[in-house]
């Protein structure tokens, strides 16, 4: 069974860039199994979905946010990462790392940005 | 962008009622479509993937239907545990993209 969890700063400033990693247990990055996405939720609303990567290091991005995410992956430590760069309120979420399919979630991070 | 049109957007009903909700899709999907149930303060859970496949261990009183734009998702028999947040996702088209959301009050 598949497990992930998110972890990263939980108050991020104005301008500043929103970094979170999502750690992989029970299941390889590297078996190619799955795609690996991120998902945010705004407080009170619904879901965005951000981007995925593969093993390999291929990547698609909403083009909502293409111009400001990164998404990569450190396959020696089984994990996988989002950046997001020149943060503003409206980034304000609990950001969720899943497989692509959407059959395994981590508990999901809130993270605010706010001065 | 395909966009995902989920109705009603809130919804009661009573214990045991037959509970129905739409997702229509601005683009032919096929078959891909997701059904989540999401608590608060918890993560989505999938039920059903593939517009009809019930996940494993997903009461059966769940079913999803449908296929290229139109879709039902279905609770034959409201139970008090399943008052939640609904949400659809397709991932026929990237980049994938989520249904407003019902929620569901008893």
């Amino acid at each position: 069974q598949v497990q992930l969890q998110e972890s990263g700063p939980g108050l991020v400033k104005p301008s500043q860039t929103l970094s979170l990693t999502c750690t992989v247990s029970g299941g390889s990055i590297s078996s190619g199994d799955y795609f690996w996405s991120w998902i945010r939720q705004p407080p009170g609303k619904g879901l965005e979905w951000i981007g995925y990567i593969y093993y390999s290091g291929r990547t698609y991005y909403n083009p909502s946010l293409k111009s400001r995410v990164t998404i990569s992956v450190d396959l020696s430590k089984n994990q996988f990462s989002l950046k997001l760069n020149s943060s503003t309120a409206a980034d304000t979420a609990v950001y969720y790392c899943t497989t692509d399919g959407g059959d395994f979630w981590g508990q999901g991070t809130l993270v605010t940005v706010s001065s | 962008d395909i966009q995902m049109t989920q109705s009603p957007s809130s919804l009661s009903a009573s214990v045991g009622d037959r509970v129905s909700i739409t997702c229509q899709a601005s683009q032919d999907i096929s078959k891909f479509l997701n059904w989540y149930q999401q608590k608060p303060g918890k993560a989505p859970k999938l039920l059903i993937s593939d517009a009809s496949n019930l996940e494993t261990g997903v009461p059966s009183r769940f079913s999803g239907s449908g296929s290229g734009t139109v879709f039902t998702f279905t609770i034959s028999s409201l139970q008090p545990e399943d008052i939640a947040t609904y949400y659809c996702q397709q991932y026929g088209h990237l980049p994938y993209s989520f249904g407003q959301g019902t929620k569901l009050e008893i």
